[in-house]
């Protein structure tokens, strides 16, 4: 099976930077995903891996490595609407998606 | 109709009954996905339809049934419901397989007794 690890819950204040680590033990693997969820609403895509280093979009950036198993999402500049689940999810050798359990954010004031 | 949607937003089912989850989207995507969504779990995929015409089982499939008669339309159907099968239920599609972004619909809140 697949196994996905993120922490469960992070804090974090408002204007300062948090890093979401995910690490992955997968059979196989095809690319990596970060989902945002806010609380009740739909999961929306953030962004997607599938060579090691660093993409940057706005204020949220992913990195990957596939040789550790290990992915980070960075929100910068952190903002109170930023507070939700981020989510992880990894395609495995048979182009199966699995997601991990999530990790909620929430930031301060 | 934009994007994807679900029906009902929420329900109250007695333990037995037969329900039908609706999911219906206008982007023309070939594939489409059922998860749910439970506290400390995350989503998790039951059924799944790489095109029309087709569907897959995915990771919690007991208890649930699907068919893909068309491109747009992806009912999930739960024959007898069980409390177990109380959950968030989350239906998505993607232009083709598992490497291409989801977009997911609003979600059904179900509630079984």
């Amino acid at each position: 099976g697949q196994n996905i690890d993120q922490p469960t819950e992070m804090t974090a204040t408002e204007g300062a930077i948090v890093q979401i680590n995910c690490t992955y033990q997968t059979s196989g693997f095809n690319g990596l995903f970060w989902y945002q969820q806010h609380a009740g609403e739909a999961p929306t895509f953030l962004s997607y891996n599938v060579l090691d280093g660093l993409e940057e979009k706005g204020r949220f950036s992913s990195f990957l490595s596939r040789s550790k198993g290990y992915s980070y999402l960075l929100l910068k500049e952190l903002q109170m609407k930023d507070s939700a689940s981020y989510l992880c999810a990894v395609i495995n050798g048979d182009y199966k998606l699995s997601f991990g359990a999530g990790t909620t954010v929430t930031v301060r004031a | 109709i934009a994007g994807i949607t679900q029906a009902p937003t929420s329900q109250i089912l007695a333990a037995g009954r037969r329900m039908t989850l609706r999911c219906t989207q206008d982007m023309r995507h070939n594939a489409m996905y059922w998860y749910r969504q439970d506290l400390g779990l995350g989503l998790r995929l039951i059924h799944y339809s790489n095109t029309a015409g087709t569907t897959g089982k995915g990771e919690v499939p007991d208890g649930y049934s699907v068919s893909r008669a068309n491109t747009d339309d992806f009912p999930l159907t739960l024959a007898s419901a069980v409390p177990s099968q109380t959950s968030v239920y989350f239906c998505a599609s993607s232009p083709a397989g598992s490497t291409d972004t989801q977009y997911f619909g609003p979600g059904t809140r179900l509630t079984v007794l």
